[in-house]
């Protein structure tokens, strides 16, 4: 079946511009979680979901980073005035289970790059 | 605080065994993960425990003992197709978020 899908797979952007990346998780999966990879490094978690509800946002660096997911399905992370610190690969995982540590599948990243 | 230590490189022969250490030390405690990932692409699920000893799952093993916050990836008969990065991942036990170590590069040599 189908994995987890993100878009756009690249983004270029120029400082001060606000983007917004998409995640499209299993069907099914109540779980969604958004991370962010440097690289060389492993995931560090911004944001996570149960259904429709954003349970933790504990990760998100300051409050230019937004995330929502208003039908419980596919989740948009928004990041707005972006800065170059923001470059990053921004990584989606979705799991079928609540809360608990279920097995995360993820998705492909979208390399953000602001110039 | 958060702590997740692993070595940041290994190299092995193919057809040999390694060992693959982490150690944690986490507020949160809800299962110790470990993740594969190849150059480029996303991690993905290796093994999973939640209580003290040793799983294994074909050519890949996990031991855990949480007393000493301290887990192992155990890689048998390797093969080329081995190299990668090796990450281990705690899981919060409040909202089964991954905490991350920085990965470990395996690199597999004939």
């Amino acid at each position: 079946g189908a994995g987890v899908s993100q878009s756009p797979r690249y983004k270029v952007t120029k400082r001060g511009q606000d983007v917004a990346l998409r995640c499209d998780p299993i069907s099914g999966h109540v779980s969604l979680y958004w991370y962010r990879q440097a690289l060389g490094q492993g995931p560090e978690f911004l944001t996570y979901f149960n259904y429709e509800a954003q349970q933790d946002k504990s990760g998100l660096p300051n409050d230019r980073f937004s995330a929502e997911r208003p039908e419980g399905s596919i989740s948009t992370l928004t990041i707005q005035r972006t800065e170059q610190r923001d470059s990053a690969m921004y990584r989606c995982a979705s799991s079928s289970g609540q809360g608990l540590p279920y097995e995360q599948y993820f998705g492909p990243g979208t390399r953000l790059t602001v110039t | 605080g958060q702590n997740i230590d692993q070595p940041t490189e290994m190299t092995a022969t193919e057809g040999a065994i390694v060992q693959i250490n982490c150690t944690y030390q986490t507020s949160g405690f809800n299962g110790l993960f470990w993740y594969q990932q190849h150059a480029g692409e996303a991690p993905t699920f290796l093994s999973y425990n939640v209580l003290d000893g040793l799983e294994e799952k074909g050519r890949f093993s996990s031991f855990l003992s949480r007393s000493k916050g301290y887990s192992y990836l155990l890689l048998k008969e390797l093969q080329m197709k081995d190299s990668a990065s090796y990450l281990c991942a705690v899981g919060s036990s409040n909202t089964g978020k991954l905490i991350f170590g920085q990965g470990t590069t395996l690199q597999v040599k004939p």
